[in-house]
């Protein structure tokens, strides 16, 4: 049973630039949440995808979007990439109707650096 | 807004001794979740352990358990038997079943270190 995957494991990219990071649902989910995790801190919440549409997101600015696919699978965009973007990136994908207590499964990350 | 604090950025404890990780959280709904994840150097978050907050029992699974005080929003992690395997990132963590995203809000995390 495979679990949460994204990919790519590590990235570096320049300012300015544009990056897509993918994720790949644990089987049987159909939710997809991305979180943000700066060195030293906690994950923070950007948004969340279900039904190929995205709910309520974070507090992250326009340059962030995403995707969700038919297949449920995920990608976030982010544009005009700057310094403080660099993060590790961590994806839970969850099943909507699993019930209030049900926990969400995150993947292993992408290791975004900016330089 | 819902806040969780952690107030211990590192934490040691001699290999099979008990050591207590510190949470307290911030929130005016009477129904929610609260968690403790594992980030080890792999990355990945672990679920360690999950309460209910209608729930008065504290939850435990197996080595781990909490101390759920809900009137003084405290939600304490508590490792028995320390193994060298516990060492990682801890992070406390809080979702609000009402929320249509979801989302989780975490803690700054609390880093644990087993000594052998």
């Amino acid at each position: 049973d495979a679990g949460v995957t994204q990919s790519p494991t590590h990235l570096i990219k320049t300012r300015g630039q544009q990056v897509t990071l993918r994720c790949s649902p644990k089987s049987g989910h159909d939710t997809v949440s991305w979180y943000q995790q700066a060195l030293g801190q906690g994950p923070q919440f950007i948004f969340q995808y279900y039904e190929e549409e995205e709910r309520q997101r974070g507090n992250f600015p326009d340059r962030f979007s995403g995707h969700q696919f038919p297949n449920y699978s995920s990608e976030l965009n982010v544009n005009a990439l700057l310094l403080g973007d660099s993060a590790l990136y961590l994806c839970a994908s969850s099943l909507a109707m699993g019930g209030d207590n049900q926990p969400q499964h995150f993947g292993d990350g992408t290791r975004l650096s900016i330089l | 807004a819902q806040t969780v604090t952690q107030s211990q950025p590192e934490m040691s404890v001699q290999e099979a001794e008990t050591v207590t990780l510190s949470c307290t959280y911030d929130t005016s709904e009477s129904d929610y979740y609260l968690f403790w994840y594992k980030q080890p150097p792999s990355r990945q978050m672990i679920l360690v352990i999950r309460q209910e907050a209608y729930k008065q029992q504290n939850a435990t699974e197996n080595r781990f358990s909490v101390n759920f005080q809900k009137a003084a929003k405290s939600f304490s992690l508590k490792i028995s038997d320390s193994q060298l395997g516990d060492a990682a990132m801890y992070f406390c963590a809080y979702r609000n079943p009402m929320n249509r995203d979801d989302k989780i809000i975490f803690g700054k995390g609390t880093r644990l270190h087993i000594l052998p």
